[in-house]
């Protein structure tokens, strides 16, 4: 069964330091898509990356980064200078490539972590 | 122009009566989807369509029913609605041809409120 576990419930900063919110995801398949989206207090979900499992390279955007590790089954996501714009709830989510039918993608969430960053 | 609206934003309403959500995408996906946030974050996918036809079904109770009239727009329209069906309901669109897992856009969320 798929599952993702964001076991940071909250976490609090304060600005400009550097923050890694972890994410660690249960699958059988091995073909599979690890994605995280960012929740603004104003209640959006914005998409931030996609991974798919055969890509373990790490990414960076800017002040983010993601780290992919299939050994431990985690895709944590790392912001770093941390700003008071990146508050907002965080999740990871996980698509398997044997749910897709005929087209549509069943995406199974993490609970989430509210990250605080404090001026 | 927004990629993927929902109206109405907040929707507040007694129990027991019927209500709709209305959802469009003009990024021109094939694919639309409803998902359930509820008060503690969490998010469940509830239905998902491509090019009107309903692929997905989750364990949802049959007051729920989502009607495609075309691939841009997905409704969800809810029956006898209960206090439990407080929630905000989001709206999301992703490509569906080819292989691959894509990314889906969310719309900015209906918050229903059932009193």
């Amino acid at each position: 069964a798929q599952k993702v576990t964001q076991a940071q419930t909250e976490i609090s900063v304060v600005e400009k330091e550097d923050v890694t919110l972890d994410c660690v995801y249960e699958t059988r398949d091995t073909t599979y898509y690890l994605f995280w989206y960012k929740q603004p207090p104003s209640g959006e979900l914005v998409f931030l990356i996609r991974r798919n499992s055969f890509d373990e390279q790490n990414e960076i955007s800017g002040r983010y980064s993601w780290n992919f590790q299939k050994s431990t089954s985690s895709f944590n996501f790392t912001i770093t200078a941390s700003q008071v714009v990146d508050s907002a709830v965080y999740f990871c989510a996980l698509s398997e490539a044997q749910r897709r039918v005929q087209g549509a993608q069943k995406l199974v969430f993490g609970q989430g972590t509210r990250l605080t960053i404090n001026p | 122009d927004t990629a993927v609206s929902q109206t109405p934003k907040y929707l507040v309403t007694q129990m027991g009566n019927d209500k709709s959500i209305k959802c469009e995408q003009n990024l021109g996906h094939d694919t639309m989807y409803w998902y359930k946030q509820d008060s503690k974050k969490f998010l469940k996918i509830m239905f998902s369509y491509n090019n009107k036809e309903l692929i997905i079904n989750e364990t949802v109770p049959n007051r729920f029913s989502p009607k495609s009239p075309d691939k841009a727009h997905l409704n969800l329209h809810i029956n006898s609605l209960e206090l439990g069906d407080s929630a905000v309901y989001f709206c999301a669109s992703s490509q569906g041809r080819g292989t691959g897992s894509y990314e889906q856009y969310f719309g900015p969320g209906t918050r229903l409120t059932v009193t």
